[in-house]
């Protein structure tokens, strides 16, 4: 069965204070591997697309890194902006719909 | 651009109301989905249109209905709503990748409340 696991649930850091959040996945063939930042309320927002193995992306303080089995969003010195639920998602290789299937998020709080 | 747009942000329904919720993008996306998220879950897939056509109802109550009247345009028409409705339904759209990876954009969602 298809499945995504992110971790942790939650995730408290001071301002500055650099960390890594995963996302854990098993599908039957992966076409691309998403991150979303979404914040109360609010639809998510597109961070990246990582498509195979050894794929890295940057954008400003956050890089996402996807192995065969799992991503990585690294958050490099955390401001409290970034505080935010951070959504993962798969899409299957065999999918022509495009359908996502979501780990169950990350909640980010960054203090300052 | 990347802007899907819904209206409206807010929506305050009774059981017995019929109410619409529109979603446009002008990306040239050819894929547009309905999902609906509860507080604190990751959004949970209601309906693909594909080509302005429906391609997946995720077994979506018959209360619920879709309707697609171009490429650009998405309606979810509601009825007889229950309480336990109450979300924040989002609306996506991607473009139509064949063997590729396809990169949905949300809108801003429509925050409902079924009375």
């Amino acid at each position: 069965e298809d499945q995504v696991t992110q971790s942790p649930e939650a995730l408290r850091l001071q301002e500055g204070e650099s960390s890594s959040l995963n996302c854990s996945y098993t599908v039957s063939g992966l076409r691309g591997l998403f991150w979303y930042r979404q914040d109360p309320g609010k639809g998510p927002e597109f961070l990246f697309t990582l498509y195979s193995a050894g794929e890295e992306k940057e954008k400003e303080r956050l890089k996402a890194t996807l192995t065969k089995k799992e991503s990585f969003l690294h958050i490099t010195a955390p401001k409290p902006e970034d505080s935010a639920t951070y959504l993962c998602a798969v899409q299957q290789g065999s999918s022509n719909t495009g359908k996502l299937i979501f780990g169950q998020g990350t909640t980010l709080q960054v203090k300052p | 651009d990347t802007e899907v747009t819904q209206t409206p942000k807010h929506l305050v329904m009774g059981m017995t109301n019929k109410k619409s919720l529109k979603c446009e993008q002008h990306m040239g996306h050819r894929a547009m989905y309905w999902y609906k998220q509860k507080a604190k879950k990751p959004p949970e897939l209601m309906f693909v249109y594909s080509y302005e056509k429906l391609s997946i109802n995720e077994s979506v109550p018959s209360r619920f209905s879709p309707e697609c009247p171009n490429s650009s345009l998405l309606n979810l028409h509601l009825h007889a709503l229950q309480p336990e409705d109450s979300a924040l339904y989002l609306c996506a759209s991607s473009q139509r990748e064949m063997g590729g990876a396809e990169t949905q954009y949300f809108g801003p969602g429509t925050r409902l409340l079924v009375l």
